[in-house]
C-alpha cells in the first residue's frame, strides 16, 4: 500500500533553515509528481509546491517562491523540502502527498501524516 | 493565488443531505475539470474523496458526489452519517502547474 512518511520537523529560530524529508513506499515513486502542502495550527490547507516525476519541473506557491526548494531522489524514493529564512508564518504541519499523475495536473491523492515545523525564538 | 471560497460551516442530521460549495474565479478554475475534495478529521491527514470534479476513488462511499457549474464546485454528502463529521476542503488546478485550496468547511452532523 502507498505509504508516505515525513521527517525533519522541529523547532527552529526565525531566519534559520530546515530540510524536510518524505520517504515513499508502496508505489513506483519515479512515475508520480509529488506535492508539499502545509497547514498552520487551527487553519486550512495551503498548497506549497509540486515537483514532476523526474524532478525537471518544479512550481511554488507565491508565498514561498524563492524561499523554499522542492527536490527528489528517485533512487532513494525520497522527496525533500528545503526551507530557508524561516518566518513565524511558516509554522505549520507539512504534508507530502503524491500527485495523481506524472506532471502538475494531478491533485494530491495519498498523503503522509505530516511533520510539524515551529518557527520561534 | 487567492483561496477558493467555502462556507465556514455546514450541518445536517443523520440521513439528510448536505452540499458544500467552493467558489473561485475563472482563473482559479480556468476551465479545467481538476477539482478535488478532501475530508480531514481532527489530527489526521486529509483523505481524497472526489477528484476531477465528480470521480470517486476506490473505497469512497457513493454517498459522496461532486459537481461543478461555472466557477462553483460542489460536494454533496447524502445519507449523512455521524462519521462524516469533519473538515472538508476543495482544491482546484489554477493553471501554470499551481494549485489553490478552499478555506475549508466544518461539517457538523447534529
Amino acid at each position: 500500500q502507498v505509504q508516505l512518511v515525513e521527517s525533519g520537523g522541529g523547532v527552529v529560530q526565525p531566519g534559520r533553515s530546515l530540510r524536510l524529508s518524505c520517504a515513499a513506499s508502496g508505489f513506483t515513486f519515479s512515475s508520480y509528481a509529488m506535492h508539499w502542502v502545509r497547514q498552520a495550527p487551527g487553519k486550512g490547507l495551503e498548497w506549497v509546491a509540486i515537483l514532476s516525476y523526474d524532478g525537471g519541473n518544479k512550481y511554488y506557491a507565491d508565498s514561498v517562491k524563492g524561499q523554499f526548494t522542492i527536490s527528489r531522489d528517485n533512487s532513494k524514493k525520497m522527496l525533500y523540502l528545503q526551507m530557508n529564512n524561516l518566518r513565524g508564518e511558516d509554522t505549520a504541519v507539512y504534508y507530502c502527498a503524491r500527485g495523481m499523475y506524472s506532471y502538475g495536473s494531478g491533485s494530491p491523492d495519498y498523503w503522509g501524516q505530516g511533520t510539524l515545523v515551529t518557527v520561534s525564538s | 493565488q487567492s483561496a477558493l471560497t467555502q462556507p465556514p460551516s455546514a450541518s445536517g442530521s443523520p440521513g439528510q443531505s448536505v452540499t458544500i460549495s467552493c467558489t473561485g474565479t475563472s482563473s482559479d478554475f480556468g476551465g479545467y475539470n481538476y477539482v478535488s475534495w478532501y475530508q480531514q478529521h481532527p489530527g489526521k491527514a486529509p483523505k481524497l474523496m472526489i477528484f476531477e470534479v465528480s470521480k470517486r476513488p476506490s473505497g469512497v462511499p457513493d454517498r459522496f458526489s461532486g459537481s461543478k457549474s461555472g466557477n462553483t464546485a460542489s460536494l454533496t454528502v447524502s445519507g449523512l452519517q455521524v462519521e462524516d463529521e469533519a473538515d472538508y476542503y476543495c482544491i482546484s488546478y489554477a493553471g501554470s502547474n499551481k494549485w489553490v485550496f478552499g478555506g475549508g468547511t466544518k461539517l457538523t452532523v447534529v
